[in-house]
Formats: structure tokens, C-alpha cells, sequence
């Protein structure tokens, strides 16, 4: 239940076209669904995080799709761009008994932009 | 822009050996955080830490695992035994507040390799 599932393991796309990564979860307490973005050598980065009161987020090139009666998440980066080349990671967190919090994490995907 | 920072960015130890990761996490944040990552596999939460105590810890946290906040900047995690298995990338994290605390903010992280 605790488990976030992520797919697909790699990706490539070419210049201009639509990333897509998708992701599904059991546990309804999560509420908070960040995307990292991890480039080889540094620390995942909060890309964009959406939660399951709201179907869509968008932020310029990236978008969260979220449909909470399937369980399921996903990221679009539209017009990708080689620099988009990364890991990215879903990630689901829900609040514990002492008012922090942990990241669950999907597998990632590893996406690369060919030029 | 302020960001966590991690040291060493390598580590190699023998197995048995005790090693002290240290993270300087971002100045006004007050939730503090371990994950590791094995090569190839996902990101694993360790421990949270809030108010100089530990808020939730995974099964990975065990006996041989302690976090210690020694001032007010630094954030440590030791392995005091270490075992081959504990090789990973080890990620530290802060987030701002409670509220905040699904934005969590990542170091470069510390590959520890235990021969």
C-alpha cells in the first residue's frame, strides 16, 4: 500500500515532442504528489507537485495529470528539449502521526530528448 | 539561491568501519531528512527529524543507523558498523515547515562506497 508504480523505466522522444510518464498509487492517505527531476551527479529537484483535489497542473512545459478514481498520475512535458534529458521521479507523501512527512517514490524514468 | 550541502561526495570505508555523513541543510528550515539510493533501484526513505528528535524512521533505520543535529547548522547521519549493502547514494533533505514539508529541498548526496 505503500508503494507508488512508475512506467515507463526510459523514454526517448525527440525534440518537440510530448513526454509522457505515468504513475499509480494504493494508499488514499497520500495527499501530495510532487515530480523530482534528478540530473546524473546532483540531488532530485521539486519540479512540479499536484494534489488530489485538483485534475490538472500545469506549469509552462510541464503538466500533472491526476485522476484520483483510478489512482493514477501522470507528468506531460510538452515541446521536450534536449536539457529536459533527466531521471524523473513521482513521488507520493502523507502526513505521519508526528507532523512531518516522508516521500514515497516511484522507480523514475529515465528520459532522453534527442536533438 | 540557498540550497542543501553534503559532505564528503564520496566516501569509501571497509566494511565494519563507522562513517558520519554531513548535511548543512538550507538555514531557515526546520524539518530535516535521510533518503538513499542504490544504484539502479528507487529512492528510500530513512529518517525524518523535526526539533532535535527523530519523526519517523523505515526498517532500513536500524541500530546501527543514528541522525544527530550537533548545531545549529549541521545535520548527520552515522553508520556505526558499516556492510557492504549500506553502498548507496545517500540523499539529506530539508524542508521550511509543516506546512511546507512536502517540498523538500535535496543535497548533491554522498555516494558511500564499503568494500
Amino acid at each position: 500500500q505503500q508503494q507508488v508504480k512508475q512506467s515507463p523505466q526510459s523514454l526517448i522522444v525527440q525534440k518537440g515532442g510530448i513526454s509522457i510518464i505515468n504513475c499509480a498509487y494504493e494508499n488514499t492517505a497520500f495527499d501530495y504528489f510532487p515530480w523530482y527531476q534528478q540530473f546524473p551527479g546532483k540531488g532530485p529537484a521539486l519540479l512540479i507537485a499536484i494534489r488530489p483535489d485538483v485534475s490538472e497542473k500545469k506549469e509552462g512545459r510541464f503538466t500533472i495529470s491526476f485522476n484520483k478514481s483510478a489512482k493514477q498520475f501522470s507528468l506531460h512535458i510538452m515541446d521536450s528539449q534536449p536539457g529536459d534529458s533527466a531521471t524523473y521521479f513521482c513521488a507520493a507523501t502523507r502526513p505521519n502521526a508526528g507532523n512531518n512527512r516522508k516521500l514515497i517514490w516511484g522507480l523514475g524514468t529515465s528520459l532522453a530528448v534527442n536533438p | 539561491e540557498p540550497e542543501v550541502t553534503q559532505t564528503p561526495s564520496h566516501q569509501v570505508t571497509q566494511m565494519g568501519q563507522e562513517v558520519i555523513l554531513r548535511c548543512v541543510p538550507i538555514s531557515n528550515h526546520l524539518y530535516f531528512y535521510w533518503y538513499r539510493q542504490i544504484l539502479g533501484q528507487k529512492v528510500e526513505f530513512l529518517v525524518s527529524f523535526y526539533n532535535n528528535e527523530i519523526s519517523e524512521k523505515s526498517e532500513i533505520f536500524d541500530d546501527q543507523f543514528s541522525v544527530e543535529r550537533p548545531d545549529g547548522s549541521n545535520f548527520t547521519l552515522k553508520i556505526r558498523s558499516t556492510k557492504l549493502e549500506d553502498s548507496a547514494m545517500y540523499f539529506c533533505a530539508s524542508s521550511r515547515t509543516f506546512l511546507q514539508a512536502y517540498e523538500q529541498y535535496f543535497g548533491p548526496g554522498t555516494r558511500l562506497t564499503v568494500t
